[in-house]
Order: C-alpha cells, then sequence, then structure tokens
C-alpha cells in the first residue's frame, strides 16, 4: 500500500520568488493536511483540505495558498518566499475526521 | 487554547532500559491523541493513535496511555534498542471544527548500546 507522497524532496529557491509543493495522498484518503516545521516553533498547521474544499487554515500569511484536486490530490503554493519560510513542509493523509493521520517524508525547503 | 507539553525534552539511556515519555495538554476536550516518531530530516512516523474514548494502546514494545481528566498521555518504550533513537512527538486533535493537530515539541531519545 503506497504512503503519502511528497515532492519534491528537496527545493532551493531565492528569496522573492515562489514555490509549488505537492501531496499525492494515500489512495481513498480524502483529507489532506499541511505542517510547517522549523526548530523554532516546532509543528505548526497551514491548512487542511476535504473533498477539494479549504475546511480549516492556520494562522500563515495570504502568501501562503493550496488546493486540493478531485483525485485527492493537494499543492501548496508560497509566494514572494522570505528566509522566515526555510522549513520542513509535510503533508498528511487521513480518511476520516477521528482516523488519526499518515504523514509524508516532507518536502525540505531552503531560501538563499 | 489548547497547548500541548513534552517532558523531558532530551534523554540518553542505555540500551535495555524501559523509559517514559511525557505529554499533557492544557484542554481534555479532544478526539484523539497521537504519538510520532522522527528520524533526524526525516517525516512523522505514527507510532500509536488513542482515541478519547481509550485508556491505552500498546503496539510490540510501545505501549500509550491517555488520561484526559489529567491531560496526560504516557509513551512506555520497554527494552529500549539503539533503533530507538529519535524524536517522539506527541500531538492531540481538537474536538470541534477545526481538526488541525496541536503539537508538543518533541523529546529527543538517544540509546547507547
Amino acid at each position: 500500500k503506497a504512503g503519502v507522497t511528497q515532492t519534491p524532496r528537496y527545493l532551493i529557491k531565492t528569496r522573492g520568488q515562489q514555490v509549488t509543493l505537492s501531496c499525492s495522498p494515500i489512495s481513498g484518503h480524502r483529507s489532506v493536511s499541511w505542517y510547517q516545521q522549523t526548530p523554532g516553533q516546532g509543528l505548526q498547521f497551514l491548512f487542511e483540505y476535504f473533498s477539494e474544499t479549504q475546511r480549516n487554515k492556520g494562522n500563515f500569511p495570504g502568501r501562503f495558498s493550496g488546493r486540493q484536486f478531485s483525485n485527492s490530490r493537494s499543492e501548496m503554493n508560497v509566494s514572494t518566499l522570505e528566509l522566515g519560510d526555510s522549513a520542513l513542509y509535510l503533508c498528511a493523509s487521513s480518511t476520516s475526521w477521528n482516523d488519526g493521520y499518515t504523514f509524508g517524508s516532507g518536502t525540505r525547503l531552503t531560501v538563499v | 487554547k489548547q497547548e500541548v507539553t513534552q517532558i523531558p525534552a532530551a534523554l540518553s539511556v542505555p540500551e535495555g532500559e524501559n523509559l517514559v515519555l511525557n505529554c499533557s495538554f492544557t484542554d481534555s476536550a479532544i478526539y484523539n491523541l497521537q504519538w510520532f516518531r522522527q528520524d533526524p530530516g526525516k517525516g512523522l512516523t505514527s507510532l500509536l493513535l488513542i482515541q478519547s474514548s481509550q485508556r491505552e494502546q500498546t503496539s510490540g514494545r510501545l505501549n500509550a496511555s491517555l488520561d484526559k481528566s489529567s491531560g496526560r498521555s504516557t509513551l512506555y518504550i520497554a527494552a529500549s534498542q539503539p533503533g530507538d533513537s529519535a524524536t517522539y512527538l506527541c500531538a492531540v486533535q481538537r474536538a470541534g471544527n477545526n481538526r488541525k493537530l496541536i503539537w508538543g515539541l518533541g523529546t529527543s531519545l538517544a540509546v547507547n548500546p
């Protein structure tokens, strides 16, 4: 059974650029959530999608956006990158609201 | 506001020891609590999920307990091995419309041969 797949694994971007990260959930999982992990703040919730609808959003600026497609795959986009956006971005999928989450290996974004 | 605290922040033990990692949360209105393991530079591996109506879950050498009334969970690791070295994170899923996970900062465990 394939797990949650995140691409790319590593990215290096320059300040001011934009970036798109991709997440393919486990087959049959309709909920996809995104988290940012940094050494100082730990794991912070970005947003959650279910059936192509954003259900919840964390306290991040509008430069962070996402979407979910009809096949449940999700993308997140960060525009006008800042040095502080350097982090590990993790995607998680779930079958329903109370079944726990399975995480991908993450995308390591470095902004220089 | 839900806050999750993990103690200790770091732990170093000799191989073979039994150990307990602690997680506390401030709001008992949770759906579930999940323990994860993270190896350096890697993603998260789910270890155990405890629903709010449950008291404990077991998987192999791991046992996790949940006491909602006191806002505590413990992860017990029996007969620790060097391969158990990792950071262990607990996360609570809020009750209500916002299902987001609230995380502790983790316990960094080193098991020495």
